[in-house]
């Protein structure tokens, strides 16, 4: 089992460049996460996917960051215009749909993470 | 949101075992506890999570209190990989979305 690959894993742009971020979540996993990790705000999610409908973006920062989920095996996290405080560590994580008692659970498998550096 | 409380550090010694609490006195009846670790410079992992039960997995043992509020992450025998930042978490009804990390408990483990 591969994992949820992500790449690239190191990116370093200058402000108002665009930055694609790209996640291929484990094949038979149904949902799909982004995540933003700073070491002032910590771990914080930012859109969720089931079944590549975006399902809650509540935490997408603002308009210059966009997520799509083409098929079920791709994910994409554009941020245009960057901005220097977009910097940080971007994961991308899979989970399945699971159930106990007929209460759904799942745990979520995280990528290696991109180390994003906006100067 | 219900939320968990955790040592901020703990320290263990190689090869002895390690005892990581959480408190949780606002849990629901459907929240589900997660226990999550980061190893530096790497992604979170998922550890373990169970309802009401204790729960055995290869990597760790999860201890729930009878009435719910506090659990403790068992690591049977610490090696210097599993120093790491361990995360308790609260999974509302066990819907998917709803991981909201906190700080966690960094663990150092000494040789």
């Amino acid at each position: 089992d591969a994992g949820v690959i992500q790449s690239p894993r190191h990116e370093v742009t200058e402000m108002g460049q665009e930055v694609t971020l790209r996640c291929k979540p484990i094949s038979g996993h149904d949902y799909l996460f982004w995540y933003r990790q700073t070491m002032m705000r910590g771990l914080e999610l930012l859109i969720y996917f089931n079944n590549n409908v975006p399902i809650d973006d509540s935490g997408m920062p603002e308009d210059r960051f966009s997520a799509k989920m083409p098929n079920a095996s791709f994910s994409t996290l554009k941020i245009q215009p960057s901005e220097p405080r977009d910097s940080a560590v971007y994961f991308c994580a899979s989970s399945q749909t699971g159930t106990s008692g007929g209460v759904r659970h799942g745990a979520q498998y995280f990528g290696p993470g991109t180390r994003l550096l906006v100067l | 949101d219900a939320k968990t409380t955790q040592p901020n550090s703990m320290e263990s010694n190689e090869e002895e075992p390690v005892h990581l609490p959480c408190n949780h006195s606002t849990i629901s009846g459907t929240d589900y506890i997660h226990w999550y670790r980061q190893l530096p410079s790497q992604g979170p992992e998922y550890v373990i999570h169970g309802l009401t039960s204790n729960v055995n997995n290869r990597m760790a043992s999860l201890a729930i209190a009878e009435d719910r509020k506090s659990s403790t992450l068992i690591l049977h025998r610490a090696t210097l990989r599993d120093a790491a930042v361990y995360y308790c978490i609260l999974n509302y009804g066990g819907s998917q979305g709803n991981l909201i990390f906190g700080k966690g408990t960094k663990l150092s483990v000494k040789p």
